[in-house]
């Protein structure tokens, strides 16, 4: 089975400063078809989780332009430019190249 | 709008059986992949069950295998996951979440008491 990492556990930021949050996996995450299925959520307290990216750096829409993704094969980063209050909760990676699909662990953003 | 409504969990014993339901609307129900993620404060967010969109394909995690059963009627834009032999860990917070994690209902929770 795929395992997505995430780094860090606990992401204390500051208002108004970047913050960013690393994925691995343990294998490739490139499927047949070309494209990389790996998608990243945020889960805000008490709230059922919400996808902000899919296929590594497709913003969903109504998703603020200051959330982005990146990487390519096995390393994946989500970038927040500028951290507002609405955005403290926990943000999750997650992978369909695979059955099963898989989670990373999560990243707990919190305002300092 | 999208929405996806759970509803059929409770308190089970052990051994016990359960069956969820999600109704849809909002989106052409026939057209997509759909699934059951469960979530609990020790192992996080775990993909259960997955149906494609005629319901000829499933998949499961293989800690549910030959206990859980995932279907889907697309008439009445409904899915389904038949859940017996159901044990303390399978205890959680189950979603009904289409395509790939697009769109999430607000979760029904299941408890299983040993």
């Amino acid at each position: 089975d795929v395992v997505l990492t995430q780094s860090p556990f606990s992401l204390p930021v500051t208002l108004g400063q970047p913050a960013s949050i690393s994925c691995r996996s343990s294998q490739s995450l490139v499927y047949s078809d070309g494209n990389t299925h790996l998608n990243w959520f945020q889960q805000r307290p008490g709230q059922s989780p919400r996808r902000l990216i899919y296929t590594v750096s497709k913003r969903d829409s109504g998703v603020p332009d200051r959330f982005s993704g990146s990487g390519s094969g096995t390393d994946f980063t989500l970038m927040i430019s500028r951290v507002e209050a609405e955005d403290v909760g926990v943000y999750y990676c997650m992978q369909h190249t695979y059955w099963p699909h898989s989670f990373g662990q999560g990243t707990k953003l919190e305002i300092k | 709008e999208v929405q996806l409504v759970e509803s059929g969990g409770g308190l089970v014993q052990a051994g016990g059986s359960l069956r969820l339901s999600c109704a849809a609307s909002g989106f052409t129900f026939s057209s997509y992949w759909v699934s059951w993620i469960r979530q609990t404060p020790e192992k996080g967010l775990e993909w259960v069950a997955h149906i494609n969109q005629d319901g000829g394909e499933q998949y499961y995690v293989d800690s549910v295998k030959g206990r859980f059963t995932i279907s889907r009627d697309n008439a009445k834009k409904s899915l389904y996951l038949q859940m017996n032999s159901l044990r303390a860990e399978d205890t959680a917070l189950y979603y009904c979440v289409r395509d790939g994690g697009r769109d999430w209902g607000q979760g029904t929770l299941v408890a299983v008491s040993s």
